[in-house]
């Protein structure tokens, strides 16, 4: 069974700097699909960023961007220039292809901004 | 619009109801989800849909019953066997067909048994 880990409940980040967020994952497989979430306080998941198995280059969006280590199934997201709104959980999420589209969630990690 | 919506946004029932939860998408997604959250928990599947007339048990599925008699629909039945439904839960929706399925969520159903 593929599991997913966030070793980190809480981190603090001052407004302006740059965050990084851990996961790790355990997988047997090779084929799947790796997923970061972000969900303010209104409670709505919202897609982040997306990085697929079998693409060696990080994923970027904006300010937001991955380090994927294949070898050591970590998947790391960094947050650059963060804002007050970046404020929320982030969720990192793991899908295997021979699981269909079902999702394996980490536990989460709550990000504070500080102005 | 297009998007997933969930209704209503906060639920609250006597112990011994059951209840069902609403999920509506209009995005023409194949597949559809519901997840259930907790405190401290990350996001948990309870059942998932891939197509119409068809679905499979997630991780925690008991206690709980859904249906699939329309593409833009996929209701959840919280029944009163399940022994601690109190709880946030979100709905899901995918497409199929294309390699990436990244999952689109609602805006989740607050659920309060007393």
């Amino acid at each position: 069974a593929q599991t997913v880990t966030q070793s980190q409940p809480e981190m603090s980040v001052q407004e302006a700097e740059t965050v990084t967020l851990s996961c790790t994952y355990d997988t047997s497989e090779s084929d799947y699909y790796l997923f970061w979430y972000k969900q303010p306080p209104s409670r709505q998941m919202i897609l982040v960023i997306r990085q697929e198995a079998y693409k060696q280059q990080n994923a970027t969006e904006n300010r937001f961007s991955v380090n994927f280590q294949k070898a050591a199934k970590s998947f790391s997201l960094k947050i650059s220039d963060s804002q007050l709104g970046d404020a929320a959980m982030y969720f990192c999420a793991c899908r295997q292809k021979s699981s269909g589209d079902k999702l394996t969630f980490g536990t989460g990690t709550r990000l504070a901004v500080r102005p | 619009d297009g998007g997933i919506t969930q209704s209503p946004k906060y639920l609250f029932r006597k112990e011994g109801q059951n209840v069902t939860l609403s999920c509506e998408q209009n995005l023409n997604h194949d597949a559809m989800y519901w997840y259930r959250q907790d405190p401290g928990q990350g996001l948990r599947l309870i059942y998932y849909s891939q197509i119409v007339n068809d679905f499979q048990k997630g991780d925690i599925a008991e206690g709980y019953s859904v249906s699939r008699e329309k593409k833009e629909s996929f209701p959840l039945t919280v029944t009163s066997a399940q022994k601690n439904p109190t709880a946030f839960y979100l709905c899901a929706s995918s497409i199929v067909r294309t390699g990436k399925r990244e999952q689109y969520f609602g805006p989740g159903t607050r659920l309060t048994v007393t």
